[in-house]
Formats: C-alpha cells, sequence, structure tokens
C-alpha cells in the first residue's frame, strides 16, 4: 500500500513565478516529513523537512507547509529558477522508526 | 571526502545469477541503507543498519540480504535474480544510529538489469 501519494507525475512552470508541489499521506502515525531533490543520474539530496508540531518551515527559496488535519503537504519554491527541474520525492517516517515511505516522484521543469 | 560511493553503475544479470552491490562512505555514519527506485513507485526501504553488526528489514527485504562488518561499508548481496529486482538501487547513509529523521546522503545509484 502507497502510503505517501504524490498525485501530480509532472508540473511546468515558468521562471520566477511559484512551484507547488503537493504530497498526501494516509498514515496518521508519521510525524516527521522531508523533501527531497533528484537529478538525473544522480542519489536524491535531502532539501527540506518538517516536524508534525510545526505546520510551516522555510529555509530561502523553499517553504513547506504541513496540514496534519488533511494529512497533506506541500513544497513551495519562489522564485522557481531553471535549476530547479528536478524530480521531487516527499517522504513520510516516524521518529525512532527507520521505515522511511517515499511517494512516486513529481517531476518539476521550470522553463527559461 | 567522497561520500557515499556504490559499485558498479550498471549491471545486467542473468535469472539466477548472484551478484554483490557494494556501498561505502566516509563520513563516520552509523546508520546505512538501502532503497530501489522503481517507476511509479518511489524509494522503497530494503534492509537498513544502525550499526557495525547491527542490520534490521526495511519495507521490502525478499531476496536481498546484508551485512555490516565495517562502519564505511554495507553490501547489498541477490543470492538468485530475478526480473522483478530489476531497479535502480540506492544506497544511504546518515550520522544518526537512533533517529532517521538525520539528513540521509545518498550515493549515485546502481542501474540493475535482470534478464
Amino acid at each position: 500500500d502507497q502510503q505517501v501519494k504524490q498525485n501530480s507525475p509532472s508540473l511546468s512552470v515558468q521562471e520566477g513565478r511559484i512551484s507547488i508541489l503537493n504530497c498526501d499521506y494516509t498514515n496518521s502515525m508519521f510525524d516527521y516529513f522531508l523533501w527531497y531533490k533528484k537529478y538525473p543520474a544522480e542519489g536524491p539530496t535531502f532539501l527540506i523537512s518538517i516536524s508534525s508540531i510545526k505546520d510551516k518551515n522555510e529555509d530561502g527559496r523553499f517553504t513547506v507547509f504541513l496540514n496534519k488535519s488533511a494529512k497533506h503537504l506541500s513544497l513551495h519554491i519562489v522564485p522557481s529558477q531553471p535549476g530547479d527541474s528536478a524530480v521531487y520525492f516527499c517522504a513520510a517516517l516516524k521518529y525512532n522508526n527507520n521505515d522511511m515511505r517515499f511517494g512516486a516522484g513529481t517531476r518539476l521543469t521550470v522553463k527559461p | 571526502n567522497a561520500g557515499v560511493t556504490q559499485t558498479p553503475k550498471f549491471q545486467v544479470l542473468k535469472t539466477g545469477q548472484s551478484m554483490t552491490l557494494q556501498c561505502a562512505q566516509d563520513m563516520n555514519h552509523e546508520y546505512m541503507s538501502w532503497y530501489r527506485q522503481d517507476p511509479g513507485m518511489g524509494l522503497r526501504l530494503i534492509h537498513y543498519s544502525v550499526g557495525a553488526g547491527i542490520t534490521d528489514q526495511g519495507e521490502v527485504p525478499n531476496g536481498y540480504n546484508v551485512s555490516r562488518s565495517t562502519t564505511e561499508d554495507f553490501p547489498l548481496r541477490l543470492l538468485s535474480a530475478a526480473p522483478s529486482q530489476t531497479s535502480v538501487y540506492f544506497c544511504a547513509s546518515s550520522y544518526s544510529r537512533r533517529d532517521s529523521t538525520d539528513t540521509q546522503y545518498f550515493g549515485p545509484g546502481t542501474r540493475l538489469t535482470v534478464l
């Protein structure tokens, strides 16, 4: 069963605009959420995370929002840049549990 | 630091063959893990280790063995390869042995095809 879902396989935005990537989860026991970015032929790299005790976390152009009641999180990239073009994975886990679950990924294309 | 290294980058096997995917890290990380990535499935945890001599199963462990004799190395063994094991395999490591919220660093991956 897919406990973490990214329902949009792809997203295309114009340079300078906002990119919004969405992620839904079904397991209410998850209490830590992460976003990873992946370029072709490379491993994923950590981007930003959020604990369930927060509803927002910012790091430069990247902001993650968490809506626990809806079991939904989103990643906002403002402003989007062509170098942001990559596959973005949402992941979730429980503290002190090593079983991290990933979504299927969303391919973001930022057009110049 | 080389970070997390994986060998080989590509491998083609015939059904029933065995092989070992190598993973090494030079960051003195205690936690290491193996994932497989399949189209439409994201990454799924195969096995992990919280320190030398300690390993445990993840979400999809069947058909794979691991061992952790040193802090640096965490090889993944396929005992009898099957076409269902065609995938891209990623090794990852992080500092913490108790809390996997610690940032994980991923290797570049091994693309395995089983015919």
